[in-house]
């Protein structure tokens, strides 16, 4: 079964910082890969996505993350970060089936 | 489009008792997912379904849970009974067959007494 691992549980930066996610996965076959966003209280939001190509994603906000198939890694990054970015983070895969496996999320906390 | 609508928002009830819990998908997506999210275990996938019909439920935690999907628009999770330990937020989502973007409703909160 795959597995999804997210570094770190919880992150507390201030604005403008910078940020980054890692997220790692197990599967060496050909995988689709996601980052999810949940706001607090809210459902969860396609923040980027990868199925093939380049393996630098843009996403919405500001988000990109970078796919390195040789280290299994699929990791998030912004540039500067707001207040608005505390939310909780999910790294999903999935293998050719609709089955997504999710990372145990990380916590973004952004000090005003 | 409206998304994924989820009903109840929240459910409170006792132990004992018959649960269930509603998703309307995006219309056009053939495929439907429930999820359950819990502080100790993240999120997990209970049961997905394909055209109306379940692929997989393996993820479903015992005989207490059931799903059904009767129609392209609508599905239900049922808890009979239902347990404490069954206190969650409960996702639905959809995708299309032709991507593997998942799309998740508001959730439902549920709290079992």
């Amino acid at each position: 079964a795959q597995s999804v691992s997210q570094h770190n549980h919880h992150v507390i930066l201030s604005e403008a910082a910078s940020l980054e996610l890692g997220c790692n996965y197990s599967y060496g076959g050909t995988v689709n890969l996601f980052w999810y966003v949940q706001y607090p209280g809210q459902h969860l939001q396609l923040l980027l996505k990868y199925f093939s190509g380049d393996p630098l994603v843009k996403g919405i906000k500001g988000f990109e993350a970078e796919f390195i198939k040789s280290k299994f890694s699929f990791n998030l990054r912004k540039p500067s970060v707001q207040w608005s970015d505390t939310a909780e983070y999910f790294c999903a895969v999935n293998e050719n089936d609709y089955k997504l496996s999710f990372g145990a999320g990380t916590t973004v906390t952004v000090r005003a | 489009d409206a998304g994924v609508i989820q009903s109840p928002r929240h459910e409170v009830t006792e132990m004992g008792q018959e649960v269930t819990l509603r998703c309307k998908p995006i219309s056009g997506h053939d495929y439907l997912f429930w999820y359950r999210q819990t502080m100790m275990r993240g999120l997990e996938l209970l049961i997905y379904f394909n055209n109306n019909v379940p692929i997989d439920d393996s993820g479903m935690p015992e005989d207490r849970f059931s799903a059904k999907m009767p129609n392209a628009s609508f599905s239900t999770l049922k808890i009979q009974p239902s347990e404490p330990r069954d206190s969650a937020v409960y996702f639905c989502a959809s995708s299309t067959s032709g991507g593997a973007t998942q799309y998740f409703g508001p959730g439902t909160r549920l709290l079992v007494l």
